[in-house]
């Protein structure tokens, strides 16, 4: 049982959007702790697509979104294309734990 | 640039002690407010956050395994070393370490990754 929520999968054709959600509580991002997303594409390391909750590292399309509410934090991604599928993870800090957590990760399948 | 390596046993018997050594360059740990952390993800599972050692040699360890994990730096060599003890079938999963980007002693991201190693653990 993860400490931040997620959908176990999402899907989209093509050029469409989806949106990853990931919540969690008062004692992570309810707190303000930033939340930062992760792509791990198939065999590979988890790479980081998103930091401080909408902060795009260099070389990360701007296909790739990220925004904050409340305790909750959705990922954005725009103009699908077959290379984003992928596993995504969301990251915090949980107060409670003294420590850092992710969530359960969303299996994204490109139609 | 920054990277990370993973170094261990990719075997090792049920209640027999781990140890993992996670070799990094372009960055020092012995800088203001870095730090490594090991991360581990059982297969086809998600990631599961360890224990994270920082520049000054605060450490933290996740509460369900806390007794378990030891987490130790040897700046001159840029390397970070894991113990995890009593090691148990359910513990099999890929290490990986990776470099924190962060200005306090909490929160923060994972901003650089090592390859990972897989660990099994079977008689």
């Amino acid at each position: 049982q993860s400490v931040l929520t997620q959908p176990p999968s999402v899907s989209g054709a093509p050029g469409q959007r989806v949106t990853i959600s990931c919540s969690g509580s008062r004692s992570n991002i309810g707190a303000g702790y930033d939340v930062h997303w992760y792509q791990q594409l198939p065999g590979t390391a988890p790479k980081l697509l998103i930091s401080g909750n909408n902060n795009r590292p260099s070389g990360v399309p701007d296909r790739f979104s990220g925004s904050k509410s409340g305790t909750s934090t959705s990922l954005a991604i725009t103009g699908l294309q077959a290379e984003d599928e992928a596993d995504y993870y969301c990251q915090s800090y949980d107060t409670s734990l003294s420590g850092w957590v992710f969530g359960g990760g969303t299996k994204l399948t490109v139609l | 640039q920054i990277t990370l390596k993973e170094s261990g046993p990719t075997l090792v018997k049920p209640t027999q002690t781990l140890t993992l050594t996670c070799t990094f360059s372009g960055f020092s740990l012995s800088t203001s407010a870095v730090g490594v952390g090991w991360i581990r993800q059982p297969p086809g599972e998600a990631l599961e956050w360890l224990a994270l050692i920082f520049w000054d040699d605060d450490k933290r360890y996740s509460p369900s395994l806390k007794n378990r994990l030891t987490i130790t730096k040897d700046t001159s060599k840029n390397q970070v070393v894991l113990t995890m003890t009593n090691m148990d079938p359910v513990d099999s999963a890929t290490y990986y370490c990776a470099h924190r980007l962060g200005g306090s002693s909490s929160g923060g991201t994972f901003d650089y990754w090592g390859q990972g190693t897989l660990v099994t653990v079977s008689s």
